[in-house]
Parts: structure tokens; C-alpha cells; sequence
């Protein structure tokens, strides 16, 4: 069965450096998500991205962030210079080109600021 | 924003207990999603519902649309151990083009020896 798969699956990272996070979508997906997850906490969505641009962001999605999709398999979010408060679960999410399809979601980077 | 009410918040069973979990919003959703979660890893999608009314089956699991479209409800039938996780309801907002998810707050489940 396809799946979304995510690399690193932990990313530790010092404050202030880059950092960008990867995605492979499941094949023949035309949109994709990022969402990210505070420990212990809810799924929130961050940005959503097709036919090569953000089509929604979060608030969170500040100008720290950013997502391209550079080679027309992998979907990166990268985040330019992080924060403590950045740490979390970082969820990758694709969806099929039909209306009400489903999104499906990677298994998570865990980002950890320190 | 909109907001997604999930009650219970956590779940203490035994094995073969019928569970019942549910999510309610103050706006409507034209799509509600319900996933599963285990520790260190992604939601695992297990029923989709599209339409106001909707009830729908995969195995020990239903879940249904409400009719006024802002609440849903999710039933797994006779509990079994892997069942244990952390479930979530998403809802996805009418506005076309408008794909995100908001997510509830999760129901936890534990089965108790």
C-alpha cells in the first residue's frame, strides 16, 4: 500500500541554525500539508501547497518558514532559524487530485530545539 | 479559529468494552475525518465521512455524520488490546480550496488488564 514517508525521523538541532524537514509524497498526490504537534498536544495545521504554491498557511507559518517542492518528488519545509518553541512533531500530509479524498500522513519528524 | 470539542478526554476499558467517543464544533464541517495515533508516530486514518446523516462502518469501528454538521461520533465495538492509542476526530471546512484540517483534542484509550 502507498505511504507517505518522512526523513530525518529525529532531527535534534541547535537554536538559530536551519533546518529542513522532508517529504515523499504517495505517487500521483497533487496536494500537500505540513502539520506539526506539540508534545502532548492536538495536530495543527501549518501550510498547504499545490501546483507549486502555498494555497494556505497558518498562522504559525511565519516568514521563518518555507516549502518547495524542488524536484518533483520530494516536499521539504524548511525552517530558516529555529526557535525552542519550534519543537515538535513535524507531520507530512498528501491528498489525491479528487474532491473529498482523504489526506494521509507520514510518520513525523521529531524536531527537538535545544 | 474554529474549534473541535472531543470528549472523553482519556478512556479506562476492559477488553471487550464497547468504546464511544465524539466531537462537537460551533461551525460546520463538510468533511469529518477519524484518526488514530500511537506514541512516536503519525495519524493513521480509519473512517471518512461526507455527508450530513453519514454512517459509516470499517470492521469494529462506526462512525457518523452529524446531521446538523457539526458534531461526529466514533464507536469501536468489543475492544481488543491494540486498540489502545490516541484517538482524533479533524474536520474540514466547507470554503472550497480551503483543505486544512483542524484536529480535536484527542480521546485516549487505555484497556485495563
Amino acid at each position: 500500500e502507498p505511504e507517505v514517508t518522512q526523513t530525518p525521523s529525529h532531527q535534534v538541532t541547535q537554536m538559530g541554525q536551519e533546518v529542513i524537514l522532508r517529504c515523499v509524497p504517495i505517487s500521483n498526490h497533487l496536494y500537500f500539508y505540513w502539520y506539526r504537534q506539540i508534545l502532548g498536544q492536538k495536530v495543527e495545521f501549518l501550510v498547504s501547497f499545490y501546483n507549486n504554491e502555498i494555497s494556505e498557511k497558518s498562522e504559525i507559518f511565519d516568514d521563518q518558514f518555507s516549502v518547495e517542492r524542488p524536484d518533483g518528488s520530494n516536499f521539504t519545509l524548511k525552517i530558516r532559524s529555529t526557535k525552542l518553541e519550534d519543537s515538535a512533531m513535524y507531520f507530512c500530509a498528501t491528498r489525491g487530485g479528487l474532491a473529498g479524498e482523504e489526506q494521509y500522513f507520514g510518520p513525523g519528524t521529531r524536531l527537538t530545539v535545544t | 479559529g474554529q474549534q473541535l470539542n472531543q470528549s472523553p478526554q482519556s478512556m479506562f476499558i476492559q477488553e471487550g468494552e464497547d468504546v464511544s467517543m465524539n466531537c462537537t464544533s460551533s461551525s460546520i464541517f463538510n468533511t469529518w475525518l477519524w484518526y488514530k495515533q500511537d506514541p512516536g508516530e503519525g495519524p493513521v486514518l480509519l473512517i471518512a465521512l461526507y455527508k450530513a446523516g453519514e454512517l459509516t462502518s470499517n470492521g469494529r469501528l462506526t462512525a457518523q455524520f452529524g446531521i446538523t454538521r457539526k458534531d461526529s461520533f466514533l464507536n469501536i465495538s468489543a475492544s481488543i488490546p491494540s486498540d489502545v492509542g490516541i484517538y482524533f476526530c479533524a474536520g474540514q471546512p466547507p470554503l472550497f480550496g480551503n483543505e486544512k484540517l483542524t484536529f480535536g483534542t484527542g480521546t485516549r484509550l487505555t484497556i485495563i488488564p
